[in-house]
């Protein structure tokens, strides 16, 4: 069974547009993130949500926003997609206090 | 300003010998450090840890070694196996007592086994 799962794994979608990708943890962790990984290939965090509430929000635009409906989900919202948000989005969860993050396979979004 | 650097964006060892990778970082709070690996379409896979109060962590093939003074950390793969070749990502984190779980990655050292 997979620990960390994220959907779709690819998206290309037109400038403008409005996705969410969803990913989900069956590892029992409090702790969730969103990472970015960009054409640099760095892997920078993005938000860090812990029972469902927020605890990292580094500096991103509004238009991303992030929902844990519970603590095995954290799913990512963009509105108003750009070209410069392509990229590799990843999931990871942990218990809190315990940063041996698990990462979920990734998730390349195109914008065109 | 990228806190953990990884100057060298490849590494080519021939099967059986040793692969060391480096990592160097800035932020003096950090005291925890972890290295990933990552194959292809694949997310980052934890591999080994180590606490800034040591200096060496050995697990199997893998040793990672922390030179607080240098603020450098270095992996060590010996015996270095064709498997093996992935992205490694050095990463770190601040505990302190608003532990968030927040990772700093480095932007990666390609490794390369040739059999």
């Amino acid at each position: 069974d997979t620990a960390v799962s994220q959907t779709p794994k690819y998206l290309v979608t037109q400038m403008g547009n409005d996705k969410s990708i969803k990913c989900e943890q069956n590892l029992g962790h409090d702790t969730m993130y969103w990472y970015k990984q960009d054409s640099k290939k760095f892997l920078k965090i993005m938000f860090s949500y812990n029972n469902k509430e927020l605890i990292i929000n580094e500096t991103v635009p509004n238009r991303f926003s992030p929902k844990s409906p519970d603590k095995a989900h954290l799913n990512l919202h963009i509105n108003s997609l750009e070209l410069g948000d392509s990229a590799v989005y990843f999931c990871a969860s942990s218990h809190r206090g315990n940063t041996e993050a698990f990462f979920g396979q990734g998730t390349r979004l195109t914008v065109v | 300003d990228q806190q953990v650097k990884q100057n060298s964006p490849s590494l080519s060892v021939q099967e059986g010998r040793i692969s060391i990778l480096n990592c160097d970082y800035t932020n003096s709070m950090f005291d925890y450090f972890l290295w990933y690996k990552k194959y292809p379409a694949e997310g980052p896979t934890f591999l080994i840890s180590i606490s800034s109060i040591k200096d060496k962590n050995e697990d199997g093939r893998f040793t990672v070694f922390l030179n607080k003074s240098a603020k450098h950390l270095s992996l060590h793969i010996v015996p270095s196996q064709p498997g093996d070749s992935a992205v490694y990502f050095c990463a770190a984190s601040a505990h302190g007592s608003s532990n968030t779980g927040k990772l700093i990655f480095g932007q990666g050292t390609t490794l390369q086994v040739k059999p």
